[in-house]
């Protein structure tokens, strides 16, 4: 993989389902692993940074998980909300590179 | 704490024309780092400075400048402006290079 492919690209949901997102990035010369959350007409809000293979992180409602052999990360909102509609970014800094390079998002839509 | 901020937060400039956005960081944070985001892209890396010295730079044209002032401001410039040049301009600023980034509400080129 040599860019930042996220999947889906869209994601239509009724709330109280729980979901998740894929992150694929270069498995080579691996540094870190953001996720960020964006809402429309607001700035793109840090959700995690890991570097670790194997790595755990949750935030409430939100987790992720990290497997930088494979080069992928998941993304998990467990029981989604209506304010939890967003575009989920993540970027990642590898393949010798220390600039995150970011995917183009998946947009995540909780219908009431 | 201020967050970062961004001016102007909209313009509408013709081609041909130069255009300066302003960066200002999180306090404390001596890294601002430069995305472009146009329609169905991800967010691209113009480039990054850290204490005033330009420390990475994304594949954009030699139009697209910047610099970092003492007080870690940062300025973009873009000059003979494309309509191809009108999107979403973020900046992010972070404690050191390639960091978690904190985005700034962007600013909205529009070239006519």
């Amino acid at each position: 993989i040599l860019n930042v492919e996220q999947s889906p690209q869209s994601l239509h949901v009724q709330e109280g389902d729980s979901t998740n997102f894929t992150c694929s990035f270069p498995s080579s010369n691996f540094y870190a692993l953001h996720w960020y959350r964006w809402e429309t007409a607001k700035s793109p809000e840090a959700l995690f940074v890991m570097t670790l293979n194997g790595d755990e992180k949750k935030k409430g409602r939100i987790s992720a998980t990290l497997n930088t052999k494979e080069g992928y990360s998941y993304l998990y909102i467990k029981g989604s909300q209506p304010e939890d509609s967003a575009t989920y970014l993540c970027a990642s800094a590898s393949g010798g590179s220390y600039i995150p390079t970011f995917g183009r998002g998946t947009s995540l839509i909780v219908h009431p | 704490k201020a967050g970062v901020t961004q001016t102007p937060r909209y313009l509408i400039k013709t081609r041909g024309q130069q255009v300066t956005l302003s960066c200002s960081p999180i306090s404390g944070h001596r890294s601002v780092s430069w995305y472009q985001q146009t329609p169905g892209q991800g967010l691209q890396f113009l480039f990054e400075y850290f204490s005033e010295t330009q420390r990475n730079k994304g594949n954009f044209p030699g139009r697209f400048s910047g610099r970092q002032f003492s007080n870690s401001r940062s300025e973009m410039n873009v000059s003979t402006l494309e309509l191809g040049d009108s999107a979403l301009y973020l900046c992010a600023s972070s404690l050191d290079i390639a960091g978690v980034g904190f985005f700034g509400p962007g600013t909205r080129l529009t070239v006519l």
